[in-house]
């Protein structure tokens, strides 16, 4: 059983650019969510996709959206960067419907 | 008030003690209770999952939940060095759906 990747393991990037996260979704998980995780905090929720479709949405602006492919692999875009947007980025995968979730190392993100 | 409430330590310990992890939560909703163990610069690894109140134990881990009072609670008995982690709690109200984290607790368990 293949468990969660993500790629890639750490990123910087220039205030104002644009990045894309991929993560790969533990082997027959159909579900898959992304977190923020900040320093010294918990993982935040920002979104969640099933089915190639949001499927539900945290506090977090329109540049940070996402896609989930028919093998339910998905990519997190986020958009015009920020400093605050420094963080951990985890994803984590389901079964839909299933509290368990697993998740991946994380993207590490440096906005500089 | 923040939804989930975790006092982020430090703790430390010496081996062999039992520890006692604790979070409150504020909204009676919640019904889904998890603890996840994130080693440092690594993602969260599930270590126990329960539904309402009550207590699961697994090995040296027990987690109790105390809707009455909003409490929540992991306990790890003869604690090891590699138990040194902090350690993530999280809920939810409806099955499936996003995590709700504590800000964590850091553990040392100290040879």
């Amino acid at each position: 059983e293949t468990g969660v990747t993500q790629s890639p393991t750490h990123l910087i990037k220039t205030r104002g650019q644009q990045v894309t996260l991929r993560c790969s979704s533990q082997s027959g998980h159909n579900t898959v969510s992304w977190y923020q995780q900040a320093l010294g905090q918990g993982p935040q929720f920002i979104f969640q996709y099933y089915r190639e479709e949001e499927n539900g949405r945290g506090n977090f602006p329109p540049r940070f959206s996402g896609l989930q492919f028919p093998n339910y692999s998905s990519e997190l875009n986020v958009n015009a960067l920020e400093l605050d947007d420094s963080a951990l980025y985890l994803c984590a995968s389901s079964l839909q419907g299933a509290n368990e979730q697993y998740f991946g190392p994380g993207t590490r993100l440096t906005v500089t | 008030q923040k939804e989930v409430e975790q006092d982020p330590g430090p703790l430390s310990v010496p081996e062999g003690a039992i520890v006692s992890l604790n979070c409150t939560y504020s909204n009676s909703a919640f019904q889904y209770f998890m603890w996840y163990r994130q080693y440092s610069r690594k993602g969260p690894e599930l270590l126990m999952y329960t539904y309402s109140s009550g207590n699961k134990e697994d090995g040296r881990f027990t987690a109790q939940v105390d809707k009455s009072s909003k409490y929540i609670s992991l306990f790890i008995r003869d604690s090891q060095p590699s138990d040194s982690a902090t350690y993530l709690c999280a809920t939810s109200g409806q099955a499936g759906t996003a995590l709700i984290f504590g800000k964590g607790t850091t553990l040392s368990v100290s040879s």
